[in-house]
């Protein structure tokens, strides 16, 4: 049983470019989200998806923006990239439930770098 | 808006002996799940040990425990006979029951165990 996979491992960029990064969810999990962890910080939520639409969104910016297909895949685009967009992004993903301990998985995550 | 906090950046530990990272957080919430995830060098979060709020007694899990204060919203880990593994940063975490059930992380404790 495959956990949560993330690609690339690692990235670099430009300031100004975009950046996609990809996160497959552990199998039979329907909801994904996704965190941004800076260096020696703790991670911080960005958004997560569930039927394919956003369903709850961290304090980021517009730049940052997402898509979940529906094989509950899920793509986390980042445009006009700044230097404090480097980080490690996590991905993490669970059972949609309404109540209850529905426990998230997390990824091995993407070091994006950006230049 | 739920915080967390980790007021011990960095702790170290002889090995065998044990350790006690401290967690508080600041929720109007009554109930509540709290979390402890480490992250090694790999960079996965791997789940240590998990609360839930309702529940009076404290969670254990082989060498780690908790000490949960519900009124002093303090969640504090204790690892005993520790081990060389158990190197890694540490992160406590709150999560709500309620709609998209997502995390919100402290900065974290580095921990370091000492042969």
């Amino acid at each position: 049983d495959a956990g949560v996979t993330q690609s690339p491992t690692h990235l670099i960029k430009t300031r100004g470019q975009q950046v996609t990064l990809r996160c497959s969810p552990k199998s039979g999990h329907d909801t994904v989200s996704w965190y941004q962890q800076a260096l020696g910080q703790g991670p911080q939520f960005i958004f997560q998806y569930y039927e394919e639409e956003e369903r709850q969104r961290g304090n980021f910016p517009d730049r940052f923006s997402g898509h979940q297909f529906p094989n509950y895949s899920s793509e986390l685009n980042v445009n006009a990239l700044l230097l404090g967009d480097s980080a490690l992004y996590l991905c993490a993903s669970s059972l949609a439930m309404t109540s209850g301990n529905n426990e998230q998985f997390f990824g091995p995550g993407t070091r994006l770098t950006v230049l | 808006a739920q915080t967390v906090t980790q007021s011990q950046p960095e702790m170290s530990v002889q090995e065998a002996e044990t350790v006690t990272l401290s967690c508080t957080y600041d929720t109007s919430e009554s109930d509540y799940y709290l979390f402890w995830y480490k992250q090694p060098p790999s960079r996965q979060m791997i789940l240590v040990i998990r609360q839930e709020a309702y529940k009076q007694q404290n969670a254990t899990e082989n060498r780690f425990s908790v000490n949960f204060q519900k009124a002093a919203k303090s969640f504090s880990l204790k690892i005993s006979d520790s081990q060389l593994g158990d190197a890694a940063m540490y992160f406590c975490a709150y999560r709500t029951l309620n709609y998209g059930q997502n995390f919100v992380f402290g900065p974290g404790t580095r921990l370091s165990v000492l042969p």
